[in-house]
């Protein structure tokens, strides 16, 4: 069947360190690969997607790449900000079957000290 | 303003009793589903609806109803055979075809049974 498997957190680090959260897959077919944000008490974001591989999708300084040979799909960040704590949820979606669902990682929270 | 709008916001009712959640959304999309999450883990799909008065099952369906008569509305019914019905609950929409679609998610509800 079709899994995701992310980081496990929480991970804590200083104001304008680099962040990098793992998220690896498992899939029949080609997915389309998300990343999404939680901030406290609310609902999830679209951070960014990629829709095949070597696609790198890219929003508010995040980044993450496609990675078919390795079925990775990590998060990255230059430089984080205190207004990056949150949890992170890396998903995975298929196409072929008409539901076109989201597969999710049990989340990563991240915490971002001043 | 165009989103998903899920009331209320917490909700609280005592074991044995039924309950209903509500998902508006003025995004005009056909697809729509409901979540849960718990603490710590990531989200597990409960029902899905593609079109009105069309709905299927996900992976933790027993103990949850809903129905699709409006395209704009989803609403969830917790049942009374729900044996563990406290958690938060999203509810989602979904744009796009093929490998290019997103989906977009209300604010949640979160629900306490004692």
């Amino acid at each position: 069947g079709n899994s995701v498997t992310q980081m496990e957190g929480p991970v804590t680090l200083s104001e304008e360190a680099f962040l990098t959260i793992n998220c690896t897959y498992t899939a029949t077919g080609y997915p389309s690969l998300f990343w999404y944000v939680q901030y406290p008490g609310e609902g999830l974001q679209l951070l960014l997607k990629a829709t095949k591989a070597d696609d790198k999708g890219s929003n508010k300084g995040f980044e993450a790449t496609y990675r078919k040979e390795t079925t990775s799909f990590h998060l990255e960040k230059g430089s984080v900000q205190v207004s990056d704590s949150a949890v992170y949820f890396c998903a995975l979606g298929l196409s072929s079957g008409s539901a076109r669902q989201l597969t999710f990682g049990s989340g990563t929270q991240l915490t971002v000290l001043p | 303003d165009g989103g998903i709008t899920q009331s209320p916001k917490y909700l609280f009712r005592k074991e044995g009793q039924n309950v209903t959640l509500s998902c508006e959304q003025n995004l005009n999309h056909d697809a729509m589903y409901w979540y849960r999450q718990d603490p710590g883990q990531g989200l597990r799909l409960i029902y899905y609806s593609q079109i009105v008065n069309d709905f299927q099952k996900g992976d933790i369906a027993e103990g949850y109803s809903v129905s699709r008569e409006k395209k704009e509305s989803f609403p969830l019914t917790v049942t009374s055979a729900q044996k563990n019905p406290t958690a938060f609950y999203l509810c989602a929409s979904r744009t796009g075809t093929g490998n290019h679609y997103e989906q977009y998610f209300g604010p949640g509800t979160r629900l306490t049974v004692t």
